[in-house]
């Protein structure tokens, strides 16, 4: 079963706009991972927060994780055409090596 | 080029058959995985090994094997292919075990069981 539930599950957006995309889990987790993946490649790893952190800033992408409500959200600012893609959270538990994905959000970036 | 590399990249299979997909890294990577991207249903981890000679099973395990025998090789052996088999199959490696690390991928193996 999949510990992530991303929402929603797709998203177009003009470029320039800013797109949002939540992650929601069901277990105590050691961290929270987001990727992107382009159509027909593998994935990639943009980001990462811990259980401990509240924000944080990479480039034109912020992330959040509220871990009272199970739930992190993916902020990437000023969009471009290239930001499309499927983005999947992932999650990581405590004493645990397996990291656990979402169904992922598919952006579209309309030029 | 550091990274995890994957062969082949596309394949197509006949039920029944057996076939092995490669995956290597050079990153000196501990931890390192398979999964299997479905339509809709996003990455699901078949297998996975925290260092050579260590492997664990995920949450879709029937009809894979692996090996762990040295750091940087990780291949996943399908036993007798059955069409529900299809799928793309992604390896992935990470410097630990535990903590914060993201993952690195392979580019795919898109896998047709006819």
């Amino acid at each position: 079963s999949q510990q992530g539930e991303e929402d929603p599950q797709a998203l177009s957006i003009q470029e320039g706009e800013n797109a949002t995309m939540n992650c929601s889990y069901k277990t105590s987790i050691n961290n929270l991972q987001w990727y992107r993946q382009n159509s027909g490649r593998g994935l990639v790893h943009l980001i990462l927060i811990r259980s401990n952190e509240r924000e944080k800033h990479s480039g034109r992408l912020r992330v959040t994780l509220d871990t009272s409500k199970k739930s992190s959200s993916l902020l990437i600012t000023a969009s471009r055409a290239a930001d499309t893609a499927s983005y999947f959270c992932a999650t990581r538990g405590f004493g645990n090596e397996k990291l656990t994905f979402g169904t992922g959000t598919r952006l579209t970036i309309i030029p | 080029n550091a990274g995890v590399t994957q062969t082949p990249k596309f394949q197509v299979l006949k039920t029944g058959q057996s076939m092995t997909l490669q995956c290597a890294q050079d990153m000196n990577h501990e931890y390192m995985s398979w999964y299997r991207q479905d339509p809709g249903m996003g990455l699901r981890l078949i297998h996975y090994s925290v260092g050579a000679g260590i492997t664990d099973q995920g949450e879709v395990p029937n009809g894979y094997n692996v090996s762990r025998s040295t750091t940087e090789d990780f291949p996943l052996r399908l036993l007798s292919a059955a069409p529900s088999q299809t799928s793309v199959y992604f390896c992935a490696s990470s410097p630990h075990i535990t903590g914060g690390d993201g993952y690195t991928f392979g580019s795919g193996t898109r896998l047709t069981v006819v």
